[in-house]
């Protein structure tokens, strides 16, 4: 069993669809990343959240610590939403190393 | 703010090769830098992790003779691919901390293709 894991692993959805893309952890932790990998590989850090809730323009990521659970909401989703989202957690006990999901693949069609 | 790049972005080699690839931050100053390895639709693997002016700390199974990473000043860290093989054929990522807070900035990753 992972320690990070994400569901649903694929996603489609017509534009202006609202979105969710869950993680689930297994493992005490310091903080959890959403991340962003474009077709072209390059990634890009969405969030770093360790509780609570944080929006960034149609992005929304929360994360409840108790039932090691994280949610990347996309609201009115867009054709350039489509991407490959990783969640990846920082062990509470390691400073350093980030533990990453397999991501989930999402397609927004026009 | 908060740029790391890398170079180069693709690269083409031999088998029997070496290949070295960089890992810069731009506009901070990076004290740990970290080597990832990525197969196609598999999510990162750390390779190893590197503070600058130390030894890299590998992950278990990553042989260190092969993948050769220097750290040696606060903005550039390299990875060089020693003898390579077409099994080594994959895409690199590096990303790098400041240290002031749990955040790592990626870079934009370099593709790898040994002949």
């Amino acid at each position: 069993k992972n320690e990070v894991e994400q569901s649903p692993q694929n996603l489609t959805a017509q534009e202006g669809e609202f979105i969710t893309i869950n993680c689930s952890y297994s493992v005490g932790i310091s903080a959890l990343h959403w991340l962003q990998q474009h077709p072209g590989g390059g990634i890009v850090s969405l969030f770093m959240l360790s509780s609570g809730k944080k929006k960034h323009g149609r992005l929304i990521a929360t994360i409840n610590i108790q039932e090691k659970h994280s949610s990347l909401h996309i609201t009115a989703s867009h054709p350039r939403d489509s991407a490959v989202y990783i969640c990846a957690v920082r062990w509470a006990g390691n400073t350093d190393k980030l533990i990453f999901g397999t991501g989930t693949r999402l397609q927004v069609f026009p | 703010g908060a740029v790391v790049s890398q170079h180069p972005s693709w690269v083409i080699c031999k088998s029997g090769t070496s290949v070295k690839i960089e890992c810069r931050s731009l506009d901070f100053q990076a004290t740990t830098m970290f080597w990832y390895r990525q197969f196609p639709k598999q999510s990162l693997m750390l390779m190893a992790t590197s503070n600058e002016g130390s030894k890299a700390t590998y992950e278990q199974g990553v042989e260190k003779d092969k993948f050769l990473i220097n750290h040696a000043s606060l903005t550039l860290s390299t990875l060089t691919v020693t003898s390579a093989h077409p099994e080594d054929s994959s895409f690199y990522i590096c990303s790098a901390s400041d240290g002031l807070n749990y955040e790592q900035y990626f870079g934009p990753g370099t593709r790898l293709t040994v002949t």
